[in-house]
């Protein structure tokens, strides 16, 4: 079955930069468009961007375009998260999450498998 | 884009709980719907409007009129206690909009 296993959480400084590993099974990897999703406690799912796996073209949301990059590794099936310059305000759970729709367009479709969530704290 | 949501809906257990979703690009893009139950992962309810992923039983239904979607569950149940979310997908900025999600509580 179709799983999105993502690494553990992490305490950071602020001003450091965080990856978040995502690693797949279940499934082609580069078959399907994976987004990131980030939830601060007690608040709302926030789009975040997408990355194909396939090609390593990434879109972003225009609030985390200078701060983010998502990459891949096809060979073990794992996409990455970096953010950089971290904020007490990014403090949050960030999920990986495959879109189920068509591989060569980015739009449309939806959320089909959810990672467990990471939780990131960036606290001094 | 901009889904709005309410905030909190309450229902007895047995009742039929209804959400909505309210902006301007659901009457021409799919809706999709989440449930997110405290600590876990969200997960997917309701795909394109009204069809229902395996696993996810029938009291849960989708529908959309105008610029507002629905997502209906029926014979509410004490394990459906759970915030809803929806989402569609912004043509204008080509990228991915939730709702700002209603906690149902079952009263």
């Amino acid at each position: 079955q179709v799983q999105l296993v993502q690494s553990g959480a992490e305490v950071k400084r602020p001003g450091a930069s965080v990856r978040v590993s995502c690693k797949t099974s279940g499934y082609t990897f580069i078959g399907y468009y994976l987004h990131w999703v980030r939830q601060v406690p007690g608040q709302g799912l926030e789009w975040m961007g997408w990355l194909n796996p396939k090609s390593g073209d990434t879109k972003f949301a225009q609030k985390f375009q200078d701060r983010v990059t998502l990459t891949r590794a096809t060979s073990i099936r794992t996409a990455y998260l970096e953010l950089t310059s971290l904020r007490s305000d990014d403090t949050a759970v960030y999920y990986c999450t495959r879109r189920w729709g068509p591989s060569w367009v980015a739009r449309g479709g939806w959320f089909d498998s959810w990672g467990q969530g990471t939780l990131v704290t960036v606290s001094s | 884009s901009v889904l709005t949501q309410p905030p909190s809906v309450s229902v007895a257990p047995g009742q039929t709980a209804r959400f909505t979703c309210g902006g301007i690009n659901i009457g021409s893009d799919s809706v999709n719907w989440y449930q997110q139950k405290p600590g876990q992962a969200p997960v997917l309810v309701v795909y394109d409007d009204g069809d229902r992923p395996s696993g996810i039983p029938e009291r849960f239904s989708g529908s959309k009129s105008g610029n507002m979607a629905t997502l209906t569950i029926s014979r509410v149940e004490a394990g459906d206690e759970a915030d809803y979310w929806c989402q569609v997908w912004d043509p204008t900025y080509d990228h991915v909009v939730f709702g700002g999600g209603t906690k149902l509580t079952v009263l």
